[in-house]
């Protein structure tokens, strides 16, 4: 089983700051099977990125995707109140089960 | 639209059962696959069940395995988890999500609001 672990735990900016979140996985993975997801508090999760660069449909282009082998990033290149958030990235590839990384919550200062 | 609405959580004693529904609209039920997620207090998101878009393979979480039981019914745009042998830390917020499918492309595409399991004493 993968293991995909997401830095840093937490994160408090500013609005208009640029954010940059990671998730590592323990072996090298497909850049197809890596998803990131956004749950603003008391909401369901939502599709951000899949296939480690493409936007979900609706999703801003402030949001951006990037990475390969075991190292990616999730980019928000200016930073709006309501991105507030635990932000997850998911390896979704060869068989089950599809793990989650431990999420990292953004704050706003 | 794409609506998922999941229903049946609720407290329950230690040991006990409970079967959780996700009742579907504005897509085709039948052509995708369907996924169980929670979230548990003060944990992240975990991936419990998958099951193919015609039923013939269910997926489990090292965690759940032998206890819940994911299911469809196509005729009625509707998937269950039946949870059994319930634990405490079984409590957590469970969502129903689609599973997003094009060649190498996976992903959860839609997501239902949750319903609350409390496994408790």
């Amino acid at each position: 089983e993968i293991v995909l672990t997401q830095s840093p735990g937490t994160l408090s900016l500013s609005p208009g700051e640029r954010v940059t979140l990671s998730c590592r996985t323990s072996q090298s993975v497909s850049s197809n099977s890596l998803v990131w997801y956004q749950q603003r508090p008391g909401q369901a999760p939502r599709l951000l990125i899949y296939g480690a660069s493409s936007r979900a449909s609706g999703i801003p282009d402030r949001f951006s995707g990037s990475g390969s082998g075991t190292d990616f990033t999730l980019t928000i290149s200016r930073l709006e109140p309501e991105d507030l958030a635990v932000y997850y990235c998911q390896h979704y590839g060869g068989a089950p089960p599809y793990t989650f990384g431990q999420g990292t919550k953004l704050e706003i200062k | 639209q794409v609506q998922m609405v999941e229903s049946g959580g609720g407290v329950v004693q230690p040991g006990g059962s409970l079967r959780l529904s996700c009742v579907t609209s504005g897509f085709s039920f039948s052509s995708y696959g369907m996924v169980w997620v929670r979230l548990s207090p003060g944990k992240g998101l975990d991936w419990v069940a998958l099951i193919r878009f015609d039923g013939s393979h269910q997926y489990y979480a090292d965690s759940v395995e032998g206890r819940f039981t994911i299911s469809r019914d196509n005729s009625r745009n509707t998937l269950y988890l039946q949870l059994d042998s319930l634990r405490a830390e079984d409590t957590a917020v469970y969502y129903c999500a689609r599973q997003y499918w094009l060649g190498e492309l996976k992903a959860l595409d839609y997501w239902g609001r949750g319903t609350q399991v409390t496994v408790s004493s």
